[in-house]
C-alpha cells in the first residue's frame, strides 16, 4: 500500500522569507501523481502544484516549486518570497496512475505560518 | 461557476442518532469523492462515485456507513448509528472525467465537521 509521510507538523516563516516543506512517499510503482495541497484556515482546500512521476522536470506555480527526487521518494514544496496569504496547512498527496482510480492519499499535513 | 458545496458546515449529534451529510458537486463533474479527517490525522479516503456508481469504495469504515448519489447529482453520506470515533471533518471532492489528469483534479468542498458526544 502507499503511504504518505509529512514530518513537519507545524513550519513558520518570515514574510518574503523562503520556505520548504517536506514530504516522502512510499510506493512500488512508477506510474503515480504527486501534488501539495492547500487548506487556509476555514477556508476550502484548494490545488497548489502537481507533479508527473514520469516527468524529470520539477513543476513550478509563481512562487511555488516541488523538487521531486523520485529515487529518494521525496517530494518537497518550496515557497519563495512568502505572503500573509500562504499561511495554511498544506498537504502532500500521492494519487495512482491515471487510469488506476481517483482517490488521493494524504500525508498528515504541515502548518505553515507567516510572520509579517 | 459554483464550487463544490457541503452542508451541514457542523453538526454535533450524540452517540447513537443518525446524520447526514450532503455534498453537491460542481455541474458536470462526474465523479464524486469523500473524504474524512479525524483527530489532526491524515485525510483518508472513503469512497469514489462515478456519476451514480460507486467505482470504490475500500475506505468505506464499515456498514454504518452509507453513501448514495442518485441521479448522479448530489450525494449524501449517511452514518447510522453514529459512534464517538465517527467524530471528524468530511470532505467532498469533484472532477470532471476527462483523457488527461488536468481535467481531473479534484476539487474540494468546505467540509463537514461532525461531532459524536
Amino acid at each position: 500500500a502507499q503511504t504518505v509521510t509529512q514530518s513537519q507538523p507545524e513550519m513558520s516563516v518570515q514574510e518574503a522569507e523562503t520556505v520548504t516543506l517536506s514530504c516522502t512517499y512510499d510506493t512500488s510503482e512508477s506510474d503515480y501523481y504527486l501534488f501539495w495541497y492547500k487548506q487556509p484556515p476555514s477556508r476550502q482546500m484548494i490545488l497548489v502544484i502537481r507533479q508527473e512521476a514520469y516527468k524529470q522536470q520539477n513543476a513550478t506555480e509563481n512562487r511555488f516549486s516541488v523538487n521531486f527526487q523520485k529515487a529518494a521518494k521525496s517530494f518537497s514544496l518550496k515557497i519563495s518570497d512568502s505572503q500573509l496569504g500562504d499561511a495554511a496547512m498544506y498537504f502532500c498527496a500521492y494519487r495512482r496512475g491515471f487510469w488506476q482510480g481517483g482517490k488521493l492519499i494524504f500525508g498528515q499535513g504541515t502548518e505553515l505560518s507567516v510572520k509579517p | 461557476e459554483a464550487g463544490v458545496t457541503q452542508f451541514p458546515s457542523h453538526s454535533v449529534i450524540e452517540k447513537g442518532q443518525t446524520v447526514t451529510l450532503r455534498c453537491d458537486p460542481i455541474s458536470g463533474h462526474d465523479n464524486l469523492y469523500w473524504y474524512r479527517r479525524v483527530m489532526g490525522k491524515e485525510i483518508k479516503f472513503l469512497l469514489h462515485f462515478v456519476k451514480e456508481s460507486k467505482q470504490d469504495e475500500s475506505g468505506m469504515p464499515n456498514n454504518r456507513f452509507l453513501a448514495e448519489r442518485t441521479g448522479g447529482t448530489y450525494s449524501t453520506l449517511k452514518v447510522q448509528p453514529a459512534e464517538l470515533e465517527d467524530s471528524g471533518v468530511y470532505f467532498c471532492a469533484s472532477s470532471q472525467r476527462g483523457a488527461s489528469l488536468h481535467t481531473d483534479t479534484q476539487y474540494f468542498g468546505p467540509g463537514t465537521r461532525l461531532t459524536v458526544l
